[in-house]
């Protein structure tokens, strides 16, 4: 069954910390891994996509690495602000370009305390 | 701002009433997407029209219906709804080819 499993399910931390967020998958085929960002009561808004070729992706403090043997990704946040509070979910595409597929992750909820 | 405008943002309604969520896109896609997101639940895809050609998820109860004029514009037509049916509606936009979805900002629906 395609599964995609993040943990952990909520992180508290404190501002100016740095914190990882793991995701790992069951999806066969896989084409793609997204990570998007939901501030509470907002919609998901886009991190980073990786494909099966690429290892590490950054996008300012955020850096997503994948390792498609393993079927594992992580979120990395560097120097955490109180803006990175939020969830942080993991999505994994088995199809290019076809969003019809996409298998979502429950989310890791993030607190960053001053 | 993303792009993609949801209206309107909250909606209290009751079993018996019609309403309508709102949603446009200004980015030129030629994909449009409703999801639902419950507490505890991963995104849930509803609907989806690309190329306003409506694929629908059949799980879907007959009680939502999508509406799809024209590529920037998406409606979802609320009717008899479940108190079970609150949760918050995004809708979507993307490319065909491109992996990148654009969300709105959702509207908080209560259904009492």
């Amino acid at each position: 069954k395609n599964q995609v499993e993040q943990s952990p399910q909520s992180l508290i931390i404190l501002e100016g910390k740095n914190c990882t967020l793991q995701c790992n998958y069951t999806v066969s085929p896989f084409s793609n891994l997204r990570w998007y960002k939901q501030d509470t009561g907002r919609g998901p808004v886009s991190l980073t996509i990786m494909t099966f070729s690429e290892n590490t992706k950054s996008n300012g403090r955020y850096t997503a690495t994948l390792d498609a043997d393993t079927k594992q990704s992580s979120l990395h946040i560097t120097a955490s602000q109180l803006s990175d509070s939020a969830s942080y979910i993991c999505v994994v595409s088995p199809d290019a370009g076809n969003n019809r597929k996409l298998i979502w992750g429950l989310g890791t909820s993030l607190a960053v305390n001053p | 701002e993303t792009g993609v405008t949801q209206t309107p943002r909250h909606l209290v309604m009751g079993m018996t009433n019609k309403k309508s969520l709102k949603c446009e896109q200004h980015l030129g896609h030629n994909a449009m997407y409703w999801y639902k997101q419950s507490a505890k639940k991963p995104l849930e895809l509803m609907f989806v029209y690309s190329l306003e050609e409506r694929v629908e998820n059949n799980s879907v109860p007959s009680r939502f219906s999508p509406e799809c004029p024209n590529s920037s514009h998406l409606f979802l037509h609320l009717h008899t709804l479940q108190p079970e049916d609150s949760a918050l509606y995004l809708c979507a936009s993307s490319q065909i080819r491109s992996g990148v979805l654009f969300f709105g900002e959702g509207s908080r629906l209560t259904v009492l």
